[in-house]
């Protein structure tokens, strides 16, 4: 069974950088073909693609935060880490990793955590 | 990066009807990979629809996905009280991928 569960901080303050991690079980990172991404959604807002990391260690960006993100991997671990510098109340939203597979879209969320910026 | 927009915002039906969700494309999306996420309040996102028109593992043939370039479709054949939700397309056919805005499929 294919599961991933994200954790971090449920509040931070603005200015600083927050980091979350993906946990993830039923898959393996290093099967080529396999990526493992990071979404967010603001509070009655819509879907917003952060980064994605696939097998072969390649790293893709949102163009519109790209200066303020970082993904990496833990293969032995089965970990996925998104950090996330000079936070701001704007990125306010629930984070969500999610996995794909090459062609296949995003087949497996994980439930989300809620990350509030305020002071 | 490709801007995907649906259409309606907003849809108004009533159990036993037919709904069509458009989700047009600012440019044509690679290889079809276009898929559609069905979101209900509270819950992270499920994958209906994948390569434009396959379904994903476990989804009811009452929904089906069409289209090809910019302009796509999911079509649900007949609602059920449960499909009453926020619907996204999404495109991942280019390193920047991107979600439409959602349409909101609500009880008439």
């Amino acid at each position: 069974q294919v599961t991933l569960r994200e954790s971090g901080p449920a509040l931070v303050k603005p200015t600083q950088t927050l980091t979350l991690t993906c946990t993830f079980s039923g898959f393996s990172l290093s099967t080529s073909g396999m990526c493992v991404s990071w979404i967010r959604q603001p509070p009655g807002k819509a879907l917003e693609w952060l980064a994605l990391i696939d097998w072969d260690d390649d790293k893709y960006y949102s163009t519109s935060l790209k200066t303020r993100l970082t993904i990496s991997k833990d293969t032995s671990k089965n970990q996925v880490v998104l950090t996330m510098t000079n936070m701001d109340p704007v990125d306010t939203a629930t984070y969500y990793c999610a996995r794909m597979r090459i062609g296949d879209a995003f087949d497996i969320w994980g439930q989300g955590t809620m990350v509030t910026v305020s002071s | 990066e490709i801007v995907l927009t649906q259409s309606p915002g907003t849809l108004s039906l009533s159990p036993g009807e037919r709904a069509t969700l458009s989700c047009r494309a600012s440019q044509s999306v690679s290889s079809s990979y276009l898929a559609w996420y069905q979101q209900k309040p509270g819950q992270a996102p499920r994958l209906l629809i994948y390569g434009a028109s396959s379904r994903a593992t476990g989804i009811p043939d009452r929904f089906s996905g069409s289209g090809s370039g910019t302009d796509f479709t999911l079509t649900i054949s007949r609602l059920e009280p449960e499909d009453f939700a926020v619907y996204y397309c999404q495109q991942y056919g280019s390193s920047q991928i991107t979600f439409g805005q959602g349409t909101r499929l609500e009880i008439k």
